[in-house]
């Protein structure tokens, strides 16, 4: 199993650009999110997905959409890139809420808007 | 929305002794699920350890174990004979309710340094 894989590792954009962060898990796991990383902040939640066509915001989801067409991807949408968007990047998955089952991670797309 | 606070920005520790990293959470819940987290320097997160709150006993994995305090909301991460391999940036985390347990809450995160 390659279990959570991200793609790109780092991306560049020039402020007012678009683009898709793509995330795909080969585990079958129903629930998936994205998180966003800053400097002293934590991981905070920005969308996420409890099933193929079932999508909900996060605590911060302003200037991202999401859609969840399969069960193995979900891609995070930035339609008009803003400074403020320049963070690290992580998607997750599991197998199933109130449970044990942790959360498992990808490794990250590292994101800078200049 | 709960509320997991780490207090501790930074902690140092030499090689070899106990170290604690203190952890308090915020919830009305009385059902829900605490874990802990470690982020090397490579930024790649790492699950460490997971505490029920109806777990009667304190969990435990290889040298992490959970001081947990349900009384104090406290969630405790004991790593004993700390190994410079621990130097990271370590996270506490709870399940989220608003998302029906599919997302978790994260504190602020304490970074660890090990030295020799």
């Amino acid at each position: 199993n390659a279990g959570v894989t991200q793609t790109p590792k780092f991306q560049v954009l020039k402020t007012g650009q678009s683009m898709t962060l793509q995330c795909a898990q080969d585990m079958n796991h129903e629930y998936m999110s994205w998180y966003r990383q800053d400097p002293g902040m934590g991981l905070r939640l920005i969308h996420y997905s409890v099933g193929a066509g079932i999508t909900d915001q996060g605590e911060v989801p302003n200037g991202y959409n999401v859609s969840r067409s399969t069960t193995e991807d979900f891609p995070l949408r930035l339609l008009s890139a803003a400074p403020s968007q320049t963070s690290v990047y992580f998607c997750a998955s599991s197998y199933s809420p109130g449970s044990s089952y942790e959360q498992y991670f990808g490794p990250g797309t590292r994101l800078t808007v200049t | 929305a709960q509320k997991i606070t780490q207090t501790q920005p930074g902690m140092f520790v030499q090689e070899k002794e106990a170290v604690t990293l203190d952890c308090t959470y915020d919830t009305s819940d009385p059902s829900y699920g605490l874990f802990w987290y470690k982020q090397p320097s490579s930024g790649e997160m790492i699950f460490l350890i997971y505490q029920g709150s109806y777990d009667q006993q304190n969990a435990t994995e290889g040298r992490y174990s959970l001081n947990f305090q349900k009384a104090r909301k406290s969630a405790n991460l004991v790593i004993s004979a700390s190994q410079l391999g621990d130097s990271a940036m370590y996270f506490c985390a709870m399940r989220e309710p608003d998302s029906g347990y599919s997302t978790l809450t994260f504190g602020k995160g304490t970074m660890l340094l090990v030295s020799p």
